[in-house]
Parts: structure tokens; C-alpha cells; sequence
């Protein structure tokens, strides 16, 4: 099964610095999707960015964007203008573009953001 | 925008009896999941379902688990007879048809205490 590794439990950012996530990633798979979830203290989590394996852009919504280094097996994301609402646990997720559905999920940083 | 809710938002049960999750997917998604989420620690893939059957499941999901699309809106987890290490955050999940299936929006989840 696929792996997703987050190595840092905690972040914190001073508000409007910016701050990156690490995220990394082992698959044998050549295509595949790898997305960034949100989730605040209401628990509902959300979805903030997604990147296509195929796709040599990083994709960019915003203030976040992401260095998907597929050679690395590596996916990190990057918070511009941190605000207080950024503050949330962020989940890093797999899903293969072949072989299922099921999304496989890192075990998160939680990021406070500092005012 | 469309979202997939959950109910009900908190559920206390004696270990042994029966619980049904419920979840309202976006109406036009085709592809429903469940995922869980131990206090502390990763979100667990459990289920996935498709055109009215099961196409994926984790060891997790065992024989006292089960799930039902019981009419035009509704998607139920089923666990039968509850055990202490079955509580956890319970996230519902649905995505769309083949453009858009990559994506999977979650609920607000449920968070199951067995006593």
C-alpha cells in the first residue's frame, strides 16, 4: 500500500510570513493525485489543493501553492500571507489514478499561526 | 455550494449495540466512502461505493460493519454490535463521476464514543 509521511507534527508562522509544509510520498505508481486538506477545529476538512502526477506545474489556488517533485516523491505546500484562519490541522493525501479510490492519508501538521 | 453533511454530529453508545451513521452525499456524486479517524491519529480509508455495491474495503471494515444506500440521497455505516476501539471521528465522503472523481469532498463527520 501507498505511504504518505508528514514529518512535522507541529508548525507554527508568524501572521502574514509564510510558511511551508513538508510532505513525502512512496508509490510505484507513475499516475496519481495528490491533494492538500484543511482541517480547522470544526473538523470538517477541506480541500485546498490538488496536483495531477502528469502535471510538471505545481498548482496554485491563491495564497497556497505547491513543489510537487515527482523524481523525490515530494509535496509540500505553501502557505503566502499566513492569516489566522489558516490555522488548522493539514492532512497530505494519495489516491492512484489506476488502482482504486481510496485516498491514503499522512498523519498531519498542525499549524498555529501567531498573530 | 453543495456540501456532504452528517448526522448526527456526536453519538454515545453502550459497547455491543448497534449505531448507524448517516450521510447526505452531494447530490449529483456517484462515488460514496467512509473514512475514520482515531483520536490522534491518521484518517483510515474504510469503504468505498459504487452503483449500489461495495467496490472497495479496507481490512477495517469487517464483518460488523456495513453500508446502504437506502434511497435516492442517503448513504448509512452500519456498525452491529460496537466495540470500545470503534470510537473515532466517522467521515463520509463522495465524489463525482469521471471528470471530477479524483476529488473527494468530506462531511463534518461523526464522533462516535463507545462506552
Amino acid at each position: 500500500a501507498q505511504t504518505v509521511t508528514q514529518s512535522q507534527p507541529e508548525m507554527s508562522v508568524q501572521e502574514a510570513e509564510t510558511v511551508t509544509l513538508s510532505c513525502t510520498y512512496d508509490t510505484s505508481e507513475s499516475d496519481y493525485y495528490l491533494f492538500w486538506y484543511k482541517q480547522p477545529p470544526s473538523r470538517q476538512m477541506i480541500l485546498v489543493i490538488r496536483q495531477e502526477a502528469y502535471k510538471q506545474q505545481n498548482a496554485t489556488e491563491n495564497r497556497f501553492s505547491v513543489n510537487f517533485q515527482k523524481a523525490a516523491k515530494s509535496f509540500s505546500l505553501k502557505i503566502s500571507d499566513s492569516q489566522l484562519g489558516d490555522a488548522a490541522m493539514y492532512f497530505c493525501a494519495y489516491r492512484s489514478a489506476w488502482s482504486g479510490n481510496q485516498f491514503y492519508f499522512g498523519t498531519g501538521t498542525s499549524l498555529t499561526v501567531i498573530p | 455550494e453543495p456540501e456532504v453533511t452528517q448526522t448526527p454530529s456526536h453519538q454515545v453508545t453502550q459497547m455491543g449495540q448497534e449505531v448507524i451513521l448517516r450521510c447526505v452525499p452531494i447530490s449529483n456524486h456517484l462515488y460514496f466512502y467512509w473514512y475514520r479517524q482515531i483520536l490522534g491519529q491518521k484518517v483510515e480509508f474504510l469503504v468505498s461505493f459504487y452503483n449500489n455495491e461495495i467496490s472497495e474495503k479496507s481490512e477495517i471494515f469487517d464483518d460488523q460493519f456495513s453500508v446502504e444506500r437506502p434511497d435516492g440521497s442517503n448513504f448509512t455505516l452500519k456498525i452491529r454490535s460496537t466495540k470500545l476501539e470503534d470510537s473515532a471521528m466517522y467521515f463520509c465522503a463522495s465524489s463525482g463521476t469521471s471528470g471530477g472523481q479524483e476529488t473527494q469532498y468530506f462531511g463534518p463527520g461523526t464522533r462516535l464514543l463507545v462506552l
